[in-house]
């Protein structure tokens, strides 16, 4: 599979818990980014990487949210300290630069804090 | 930042039928607007998208204009059927950057 993939697809939590979710972009892209979606809503921007440099956060994201993208390619995002409000649906997408705009989105993970 | 809003938030049309879906944004240096279809349980897919040096686009069944004086952008849907059933959301962003999302339309298209 050549798209973005995103692991685990489901996570239960109790509040107060640590939580990290993985984002593979598709393979040549440099760029990365992290939008969380609630229901009925659209997806949020979090965070954006090229290569492996942070290079935007939302003024919205907690200090419990953090980000890294250690060798270019893959990323992870934890939360730390979970609370109800975090539950969502977590998606990553990723493009090309250079290559248009176009960002492809991961299936996302479902958080859900107990 | 950018705002971007979307309207109508339900659409219910008759298969055949046109659907027009529409949104403006805030900041007039956006330059690049998607629109992405979510079905339900999947992930956003990219259907059309416009730069802000083109004022219409087509593909097939689907359409996209701009109004860049007015800042309003439009979807439209023609022939629509059962399968154009999902959440359409559109996004606006300044080229290579992040995406603002519109809050979503759920189109449904009965048979």
């Amino acid at each position: 599979d050549t798209g973005v993939s995103q692991n685990p697809r489901h996570k239960i939590t109790k509040r107060g818990q640590n939580v990290t979710f993985r984002c593979d972009p598709i393979s040549e892209h440099n760029r990365l980014y992290w939008y969380r979606q609630t229901l009925g809503q659209g997806p949020e921007f979090l965070t954006y990487f090229q290569n492996e440099a942070q290079l935007e956060k939302s003024r919205l994201l907690s200090d419990r949210f953090s980000a890294e993208r250690p060798k270019g390619s893959f990323s992870t995002l934890e939360i730390q300290r979970t609370e109800q409000g975090d539950s969502a649906m977590y998606l990553c997408a990723s493009s090309l630069a250079g290559g248009g705009d176009e960002q492809f989105f991961g299936p996302g993970t479902r958080l859900t804090v107990l | 930042g950018e705002n971007v809003e979307q309207h109508p938030s339900t659409l219910s049309v008759q298969e055949g039928d046109s659907a027009v879906i529409k949104c403006t944004y805030s900041d007039s240096a956006s330059n690049y607007f998607p629109w992405y279809k979510q079905e339900l349980g999947k992930r956003p897919q990219l259907i059309i998208d416009i730069r802000s040096n083109v004022g219409e686009k087509k593909d097939q069944r689907i359409a996209v204009t701009l109004n860049k004086t007015a800042k309003h952008f439009s979807l439209h849907i023609t022939e629509t059927q059962p399968e154009d059933s999902a959440v359409y959301f559109c996004a606006a962003s300044k080229g290579y950057s992040t995406l603002t999302f519109g809050k979503g339309t759920m189109l449904l298209v009965s048979p």
